[in-house]
C-alpha cells in the first residue's frame, strides 16, 4: 500500500495563476480532506469529503475548490493564486472504521510569487 | 465552535519524563488525538481517547477527561528522536479534526 500520495511535491507560482493539487489514497477511506500549515502554526482545514461525490467547506475555503470524483482522490484547486496561499498543503484520509484517524500524505509546498 | 489550546513549545533533557497538556472546547466533540510531526514531515498518529482516563502504549501515554475538556500526552524515557511539534486534535461526529497550533518539544541532552 502506498498509502496518501500527493502530487506535486514542491511548485512556484506567479500571482494569478491556476493549479490542481492532487492527492489519492489506496485504503478505500470515505473521507478525505485537504489542509493548510503555515510556519509555527497547526493544521487548518481548507475543505473535506465525506464521499465520492461530496464535498464540503472547512475552516478556510476561500480561494480553493475541490473535487471528488473518484473515492480514491481529492482535488484541490486554486484558480487565481495569491501570495497569502503560500503554505504546506497536506491532504489527508480517515475511515470511521479506524475511529477516524487520518493518515497524511508527505505535503506539497507551495510558494506563490 | 471549535476552540483547541496547548503550549507553544517545551524544553526537557534525554531520560526525563515530560506531559504536554491541550484543553479543548469542541461542539459535537467526539474523542481527542495526539499526533507527532517531525520538522518537514507529515504528521503521523500516536494516540486517540474517546473514554475518560489513561491510555498508556510503549513510552507514550494520553489522558483524557470529558467534562474537564483536558487531555495530556506524557512521554517517558525521553530520546533525542522525540524532538517534534506535538499536535492535539479534537474530532466531531461528523468526522472532522480540529487541529491545535501545535506544541514544539526540544528534547536536549
Amino acid at each position: 500500500n502506498a498509502g496518501v500520495t500527493q502530487t506535486p511535491k514542491f511548485r512556484v507560482l506567479k500571482t494569478g495563476q491556476s493549479m490542481t493539487l492532487l492527492c489519492a489514497q489506496d485504503m478505500n477511506h470515505e473521507y478525505m480532506y485537504w489542509y493548510r500549515q503555515d510556519p509555527g502554526m497547526g493544521l487548518r482545514l481548507i475543505h473535506y469529503s465525506v464521499g465520492e461525490g461530496t464535498t464540503a467547506k472547512g475552516e478556510v475555503p476561500d480561494g480553493y475548490n475541490v473535487s471528488r470524483l473518484k473515492k480514491q482522490n481529492f482535488l484541490l484547486g486554486l484558480e487565481s493564486a495569491a501570495p497569502s496561499q503560500t503554505s504546506v498543503y497536506f491532504c489527508a484520509s480517515s475511515d470511521s472504521s479506524e475511529g477516524d484517524t487520518q493518515y497524511f500524505g508527505p505535503g506539497t509546498r507551495l510558494t506563490v510569487l | 465552535g471549535q476552540n483547541i489550546d496547548q503550549p507553544t513549545e517545551m524544553t526537557a533533557t534525554e531520560g526525563a519524563i515530560v506531559q504536554i497538556n491541550c484543553t479543548y472546547q469542541t461542539s459535537g466533540f467526539n474523542g481527542l488525538f495526539w499526533y507527532q510531526q517531525h520538522a518537514g514531515e507529515a504528521p503521523t498518529f500516536l494516540s486517540y481517547n474517546v473514554l475518560d482516563g489513561l491510555e498508556e502504549k510503549g513510552r507514550f501515554s494520553s489522558f483524557l477527561s470529558r467534562s474537564k475538556g483536558y487531555s495530556y500526552l506524557l512521554l517517558k524515557e525521553l530520546q533525542m528522536k522525540d524532538s517534534a511539534s506535538y499536535l492535539c486534535a479534537s474530532s466531531t461526529n461528523a468526522g472532522k479534526s480540529t487541529f491545535g497550533d501545535g506544541t514544539t518539544l526540544t528534547v536536549k541532552p
